[in-house]
């Protein structure tokens, strides 16, 4: 099976500007989730996606927000950037509440990432 | 609030000593726990899970960890380290009724050859 994979790998964008990043997740899964990772605050929790509804928020502001299409791919996008959104952003895929116990859980596959660095 | 502790920042060894890394959590209910690793240039991965069942979880590469409920605690053990050890490691729990991970801030672990 292929992995999560994540795109674009890297981006440059000056502070103002908006950023769409996009997820496809592993074949089956239909839930994907987006972390921003910094260094000294680890994976923060953005939102997770499942069958194109949002089921989980973090707190992170309004300039962040995301969608998943019926394919279970899903994007996330940052408007109004400023320099402290500079980060690695993370999607995971899971199938976690797929199951015949609809509270099923299971582990998260995390993507390689996107490097985003706002000048 | 949920969250999940994680006090030891960095950590550095020699090669075939033993680890402990804690990992706290602050929640009374029902909790799922990880332990996640990213190598070097690599993607986070999973090293061990816990749902249920024994306490004591073993998992990939020779690693453990030890779900104590009384102390809030899922703390990760190697009993000898590896110089291909060194990685960040992360803790992450699931609390009842929700797929919101909520993820430490990693230990960076360095093994000495």
């Amino acid at each position: 099976k292929a992995g999560v994979t994540q795109t674009p790998r890297y981006l440059i964008k000056t502070r103002g500007q908006q950023v769409t990043l996009s997820c496809s997740p592993i074949s089956g899964h239909r839930s994907v989730s987006w972390y921003q990772q910094t260094p000294g605050q680890g994976l923060q929790f953005l939102f997770e996606y499942f069958s194109e509804t949002q089921r989980n928020k973090g707190n992170f502001p309004g300039r962040f927000s995301g969608r998943q299409f019926s394919n279970s791919r899903s994007e996330m996008n940052v408007s109004t950037l400023e320099l402290g959104d500079s980060a690695l952003y993370l999607c995971a895929s899971s199938n976690h509440g797929q199951g015949k116990s609809r509270s099923s859980y299971n582990e998260q596959f995390f993507g390689p990432g996107t490097r985003l660095t706002v000048l | 609030a949920q969250s999940v502790s994680q006090h030891n920042h960095h950590v550095i060894l020699s090669e075939a000593a033993s680890l402990e890394l804690g990992c706290n959590y602050s929640y009374g209910g029902t909790v799922n726990l990880f332990w996640y690793v990213q190598y070097p240039g690599q993607h986070l991965q999973l090293l061990l899970k816990y749902f249920s069942g024994d306490p004591l979880v073993k998992g990939i590469k020779g690693f453990e960890a030890e779900f104590i409920k009384s102390k809030f605690s899922f703390n990760l053990r190697k009993p000898s380290v590896q110089w291909s050890d060194t990685a960040e490691y992360f803790c992450a729990v699931t609390f009842s009724g929700t797929y919101k991970y909520i993820f430490g801030t990693g230990t960076r672990l360095k093994v000495l050859a």
